[in-house]
């Protein structure tokens, strides 16, 4: 089983500023089964990047994805007031499907 | 508009039964594998089950394998979730999502709540 790891575990940023997130796993991933989501309390998840690096529909392009392998990465150039939120990253691998522990995005 | 509306969650005790349900609407559910994933309360995500189009494939996360039973009704547009000898530890809200193309969730609906209680 992949078992996917999301660094930091918080992050206090400022709107307008912008916030970096990790995911490594702990195996290759392909590149086409890597995606992030984002979620607000009380809310469900909602599917912000697959494929690694393609915006899902109705996602501002202030969100984008990247990395390959093991080591991939979330980023959100400039952060909106919406985009306080916890992040979780998700793999697909020999029938499993993994998420990472998340990232919380706190408002500094 | 693609909606998933949950059903089914309660208040259950240890070693007890539930059936979950969630109804699609806005798109073709023959069309999709679909999944349940599950969040305890303060905790992440966790990738319950999933099912084929057709239903002759599913895939279970080995905590729950010969305990929770996936299945659909593609004529009632309709995804079901058995859940047998339930635990503590199954405490969660449940989540129905439909596989995007790349194996992601790229709809969800907005939960039914499963606790399990001695």
């Amino acid at each position: 089983e992949i078992v996917l790891t999301q660094s930091p575990g918080s992050l206090s940023l400022s709107p307008g500023e912008r916030a970096t997130l990790s995911c490594r796993a702990s195996q290759s991933v392909s590149s086409s089964y890597l995606a992030w989501y984002q979620q607000k309390p009380g809310q469900a998840p909602r599917l912000l990047i697959y494929a690694a690096s393609s915006r899902a529909t109705g996602i501002p392009d202030r969100f984008s994805g990247s990395g390959s392998g093991t080591d991939f990465t979330l980023t959100i150039s400039r952060l909106e007031p919406e985009d306080f939120a916890v992040y979780y990253c998700q793999q697909y691998g020999s029938s499993l499907w993994t998420f990472g522990q998340g990232t919380k995005v706190e408002i500094k | 508009e693609v909606q998933l509306v949950e059903s089914g969650g309660d208040l259950v005790q240890r070693g007890g039964s539930l059936r979950l349900s969630c109804a699609a609407s806005g798109f073709t559910l023959n069309s999709y594998w679909m999944s349940w994933v599950r969040q305890a309360p303060g905790k992440g995500l966790e990738w319950v089950a999933n099912i084929r189009q057709d239903g002759t494939e599913k895939y279970y996360v080995d905590s729950v394998k010969g305990r929770f039973t996936i299945s659909r009704d593609n004529a009632k547009n309709s995804l079901f979730l058995q859940m047998n000898s339930l635990r503590d530890e199954d405490t969660a809200v449940y989540y129905c999502a439909r596989h995007g193309s790349y194996n992601d969730f790229d709809y969800w609906g907005q939960g039914t709540l499963v606790t399990v209680s001695s």
